[in-house]
């Protein structure tokens, strides 16, 4: 079975310039979610989708931050513009919800941003 | 929302000893936990995980108990080994599941075990 897969792996970009991420969760998973993982830290939940559906975004800094998934299956995740405190690790996670109602999230390799 | 509360920050054993991680949650109504490692540079991996029907799993050298009354749960890594060197996460949702199920994350532990 693959995995989640994202893109790209590292982007290094200047302050106040935009840019995208890519992920396509593992094939069958309803639920994509988007993490911001700054150094030392554990990952933040910035947005979570249903299919294509947003179920929580309450937060992503909306102000420069958006997300979509318009088919239900891959995703995109966008700063613009960015600031140097957005450097980190973006995670991309995908999962299925289990009988039990619990979902067991497996996360892609991550996108690293740094921003100068 | 959710408190996630993950002790110690950093944990440094002798190969072949017993390392135990201590994670707190804040709402009752969470009945699923998991643990994640995270080596340098990859990804978060799913290590084991437990569902609040029961108070202890094991897989090998890796246990986990649940304490639901005092709101704790701990994983237990047995006769470490250095590829037993990581971060390790423990997660907990704020809620009890379905559509909005989320998982908020502990800080991390950096587990060193030292050959």
């Amino acid at each position: 079975e693959a995995g989640v897969a994202q893109s790209p792996r590292y982007k290094i970009i200047e302050k106040r310039q935009s840019v995208a991420f890519w992920c396509n969760p593992i094939s069958g998973h309803a639920t994509l979610y988007w993490y911001q993982q700054i150094l030392g830290q554990g990952p933040k939940l910035l947005i979570q989708f249903q299919n294509n559906g947003v179920v929580d975004d309450s937060q992503l800094p909306k102000d420069r931050f958006s997300a979509e998934r318009l088919k239900g299956v891959d995703s995109t995740l966008k700063i613009q513009p960015a600031k140097l405190e957005d450097s980190a690790v973006y995670l991309c996670a995908s999962s299925l919800e289990l009988a039990d109602g619990t979902d067991t999230q497996y996360f892609g390799p991550g996108t690293r941003l740094t921003v100068l | 929302g959710e408190n996630v509360e993950q002790h110690p920050s950093t944990l440094s054993v002798q190969e072949g000893d017993s390392a135990v991680i201590k994670c707190t949650y804040s709402d009752s109504a969470s009945n699923y936990f998991p643990w994640y490692k995270q080596e340098l540079g990859k990804r978060p991996q799913l290590i084991i995980d437990i569902r609040s029907n029961v108070g202890e799993k094991k897989d090998q050298r890796i246990a986990v108990t649940l304490n639901k009354t005092a709101k704790h749960f701990s994983l237990h890594i047995t006769e470490t080994q250095p590829e037993d060197s990581a971060v390790y996460f423990c997660a907990a949702p704020p809620r009890s599941g379905g559509s909005n199920y989320k998982l908020t994350f502990g800080k991390g532990t950096l587990l060193t075990v030292n050959p």
